[in-house]
């Protein structure tokens, strides 16, 4: 039962260009997601969230896009900096049900210098 | 900067036998969690705990899992009788439990699991 998807398992990007990393949801109970990213060896860090009351969120180089209609956010990380090269993942879930979380797969970015 | 920690690092056991995975929260965190990420698949869900009780778990927690926190500072998974599928990265995570919408969750290294 994917809940939650991200489609795209890798994406490579020129350093200082846009990334833009999607995701899709099909819980529509869901209203709060959040962005992780991973390095190799280490655990998730979180980087940013949205509540579903918003749809946008904007936090320096990074900013979450959700469209609740279409129940798709998406990731845009500008300038992108080799440094962000790692892989993300997109998560979802209800607030106030323990916070269970619903992750997906992970998209691994490369910036190229 | 306060971080969770897990041990080991890494741990390998025999298919049935009893393995315990410790992690060390953030010590003012009030919610702590397990996740758990197969090889290539996605990290999924495996229990909260808050206030000394589970407060949610999956269906992958079954009976073979249980969470502790034994004393104020560790929490721990034990898996009674391990199966070549437990084989993981295992995640454990911790929040302020302040139930803001802005509740992060902090999460470990991770312990490789692997059950030969």
């Amino acid at each position: 039962d994917q809940q939650v998807k991200q489609n795209s398992p890798s994406l490579s990007v020129q350093e200082g260009r846009i990334s833009i990393l999607n995701c899709d949801y099909t819980n529509s109970m869901f209203d709060y997601f959040l962005w992780y990213k991973k390095y190799p060896a280490e655990g998730p860090t979180f980087l940013i969230s949205i509540s579903s009351i918003k749809d946008k969120n904007e936090d320096g180089r990074f900013t979450v896009f959700l469209n609740k209609s279409a129940k798709h956010l998406s990731l845009h990380i500008v300038p992108s900096q080799p440094g962000d090269s790692a892989v993300y993942f997109c998560a979802a879930g209800e607030w106030g049900t323990g916070n269970q979380f619903y992750f997906g797969t992970g998209t691994s970015l490369t910036v190229i210098p | 900067e306060p971080e969770v920690t897990q041990t080991p690092s890494h741990q390998v056991t025999q298919m049935g036998q009893e393995v315990i995975l410790r992690c060390v929260p953030i010590s003012n965190h009030l919610y702590f969690y397990w996740y758990r990420q197969i090889l290539g698949q996605k990290v999924e869900f495996l229990v909260s705990f808050y206030n000394n009780e589970i407060s949610e778990k999956s269906e992958i927690f079954d009976d073979q899992f249980s969470v502790e926190r034994p004393d104020g500072s560790n929490f721990t998974l034990k898996i009674r009788s391990t199966k070549l599928e437990d084989s993981a990265m295992y995640f454990c995570a911790s929040s302020e439990g302040t139930g803001r919408s802005t509740d992060t969750q902090y999460f470990g290294p991770g312990t490789r699991l692997t059950v030969l």
